[in-house]
């Protein structure tokens, strides 16, 4: 059973650009998790979706930031015109349902020159 | 939302040697999990102990929820230990709240 996968490993964006982040969680599970790793802030968690919804967003920065899960294909962690503070380590997490273990992808390392 | 406070932040250990490290949290949780931060920056899960015991090999956990805190016990440890070891805590099911970590360094 192959785990959390996530690409790409590391992303170079120059500022103003799009930056997309994707995330195929474990066999069987249907929840998905984003969490930001910045160096100062420790790990934080962003959003919680279930296939086709957005349960929880609390996390998110209001602007520039979106996430989907849409019914076929990954996870999309989407964050348009990136400033030099996007970056960071994004990883993203899956289980079979809430209240169990999460299970966390490799991450991706987000450069913003 | 919940606070997790974990201790020591920094641990320098001799390969072979033991260590507790332990992890508070604020409130009732009902997901608890322990995570290793390898140098290479991957999320190892290790536990997942909302309450009771679990051992895996040389690590085990003990969760005393009544009393909200967590401890997680490293035995003759190796140098391949060396990292930053991540309590994280949820009282409403998902969302994880992440303490700051312990780095541990296992020298030979």
């Amino acid at each position: 059973n192959a785990g959390v996968m996530q690409n790409p490993r590391h992303l170079v964006r120059r500022r103003g650009q799009e930056a997309r982040l994707r995330c195929s969680p474990m066999k069987g599970h249907s929840h998905v998790y984003w969490y930001r790793q910045l160096p100062e802030e420790g790990l934080k968690f962003m959003v919680y979706l279930q296939k086709e919804n957005i349960i929880d967003e609390s996390g998110m920065p209001k602007e520039r930031f979106s996430a989907e899960f849409p019914k076929e294909g990954p996870s999309i962690l989407r964050i348009q015109q990136v400033v030099r503070g996007d970056s960071a380590a994004y990883f993203c997490a899956s289980s079979p349902s809430d209240s169990e273990t999460q299970y966390f992808g490799p991450g991706t390392r987000l450069l913003v020159l | 939302g919940i606070q997790v406070e974990q201790s020591p932040p920094d641990l320098i250990l001799q390969e072979g040697a033991n260590s507790t490290l332990r992890c508070n949290f604020s409130d009732s949780v009902n997901n608890l999990q322990w995570f290793h931060q390898n140098p290479w920056g991957q999320l190892i899960n290790l536990f997942y102990i909302p309450s009771g015991t679990k051992q895996n090999g040389r690590l085990s956990a003990t969760t005393v929820a009544t009393e909200r805190y967590s401890l997680l016990y490293i035995s003759s440890s190796q140098t391949t230990d060396s990292g930053v070891y991540f309590c994280a805590a949820a009282n409403s099911g998902y969302a994880l709240n992440f303490g700051k970590g312990t780095s541990l360094l296992v020298t030979p």
